[in-house]
């Protein structure tokens, strides 16, 4: 069974970069059938996908957060990571790392629990 | 607003069916591209529920279906349940925009 686990700082501060990593268990990050992304969730409101990354290192970000966004993977450790500069209040979720089926449809079939991170001074 | 539309609510007494529908465009549902739904209990992560239209992952009832026609996708719930109450999103892509595209979450009560 799959697992993911995002780590990180809960609290960053505003102009600073946000840093996160997931942890991946019970498969290998190096797999080629899939993507590992980033989403991101601003309490009682709805999904944005942030970007993923494949085993190769190859990248795809969504347009809007593209200029502050750096995703980066690690496989001998099987992790992935996220950063995220220049933050601000508006960059305030919970956030998932999640893994993607690219090969049956582009859908994510295993999400990490989440982790909330606040920016705030 | 989310490029993909789905209503912010619906409701149904246990027992009975609901569906929920997300509504694309001709650069998303409508190109062909797949839809998939999640479900996200209170407090928990998504859930995948349906994937590639209409296919359930091994675990998920039967009681949960999904569909897509032209620029629309449905989910449909019957014989609905208490613990189905939750928020589900619909996802797809979108060519012109080059992105992974979320529905804006439909929240599902059960009176």
């Amino acid at each position: 069974q799959v697992q993911l686990q995002e780590s990180g700082p809960g609290l960053v501060k505003p102009s600073q970069t946000l840093s996160l990593t997931c942890t991946v268990s019970g498969g290998s990050i190096s797999s080629g059938s899939y993507y590992w992304s980033w989403i991101r969730q601003p309490a009682g409101k709805g999904l944005e996908w942030i970007g993923r990354i494949y085993t190769s290192g190859n990248t795809n970000y969504n347009p809007s957060l593209k200029s502050r966004v750096t995703i980066s993977v690690d496989t001998s450790k099987n992790q992935f990571s996220l950063k995220l500069s220049s933050v601000t209040a508006a960059d305030t979720a919970v956030y998932y790392c999640a893994r993607e089926d690219w090969v049956s449809g582009s859908y994510f079939d295993y999400w990490g629990q989440g982790t909330l991170v606040t920016v705030s001074s | 607003q989310s490029v993909l539309t789905q209503p912010p609510s619906v409701s149904g007494a246990p027992g009975q069916r609901v569906t929920i529908s997300c509504t694309g465009s001709s650069s998303n549902i409508g190109a062909g591209y797949d839809v998939h739904w999640y479900q996200q209990l209170p407090g928990t992560a998504p859930k995948l529920l349906i994937y590639g239209n209409s296919n359930r992952p091994s675990g998920v009832p039967d009681r949960f279906s999904g569909s897509k026609s032209g620029t629309s996708a449905s989910l449909a719930i019957s014989g609905l349940q208490a613990e189905d109450e939750a928020d589900y999103y619909c996802q797809s892509y979108d060519s012109s925009l080059s992105d992974v595209l979320f529905g804006g979450g439909t929240k599902l009560t059960v009176l």
